[in-house]
């Protein structure tokens, strides 16, 4: 299996305070994606990155920043968590863009509750 | 924008064959992707199609027509252990060729 950590695997936090999850990869690759997995909206792009420093917004980022200093990591931040949040998040990372049949690999997941 | 529709249920028996549809709309077909997704664990990647046609991977099938915007996932011999949520996605190179996902089918295996 690809080699594609998740931090803290759960969570729970207050209103109103800031949040990071990180996203750790050996692979090397060159991708890395934050998606949220809410009950019937399946799996929505929040933010993405294509290189160090590279990164761009998704479907669903408001409320959210990303950082990608390393090739390795891909950091995800609620400024300033609500209840909305309140979500598992996934990290995915890809070895191409778009010309590519491997798919994308996951992490475990994140299990975030805001109270 | 993109847009993904699939069953949101599908129940079979063991060793039963089903099919789990798939229609996307999008700007920049690139390619449409499927996954398997256990309760509570990670995605993971079942196939890819690129092109028109069948791919087979052991029990699993996944098919594209690109003129029709539609595909479908299929499961042979079924099995307890393919109970699970299944999810198309679509690569759009109108958005950098990120994964868009459908909201998932959710399919049980009866004995």
């Amino acid at each position: 299996d690809a080699g594609i950590t998740q931090s803290p695997r759960h969570k729970v936090t207050e209103t109103g305070t800031p949040v990071t999850l990180r996203c750790h990869q050996t692979e090397n690759h060159r991708y890395m994606y934050w998606y949220r997995q809410d009950p019937g909206h399946g799996l929505r792009l929040i933010h993405y990155s294509y290189g160090v420093k590279d990164t761009d917004k998704g479907e669903v980022s408001d409320g959210y920043s990303v950082s990608r200093s390393k090739t390795e990591d891909f950091l995800l931040t609620l400024e300033s968590a609500t209840s909305s949040q309140t979500s598992v998040y996934f990290c995915a990372i890809s070895e191409s863009g778009l010309r590519t049949n491997y798919g994308y690999t996951f992490g475990s997941g994140t299990r975030l509750t805001v109270v | 924008g993109q847009s993904l529709e699939q069953p949101s249920e599908v129940t079979a028996v063991e060793g039963a064959i089903v099919q789990i549809n798939c229609t996307y709309q999008t700007s920049g077909f690139y390619g449409l992707s499927w996954y398997q997704q256990h309760d509570g664990g990670a995605p993971t990647f079942l196939s890819y199609n690129a092109l028109d046609g069948l791919e087979e991977t052991g029990r699993f099938s996944s098919f594209l027509s690109r003129s029709d915007s539609y595909g479908y996932l299929l499961l042979q011999e079924l099995q307890m252990k393919d109970s699970a949520s299944y999810f198309c996605a679509v690569r759009d190179y109108n958005q950098g060729g990120k994964l868009i996902f459908g909201q998932g089918t959710e399919l049980s295996v009866k004995p």
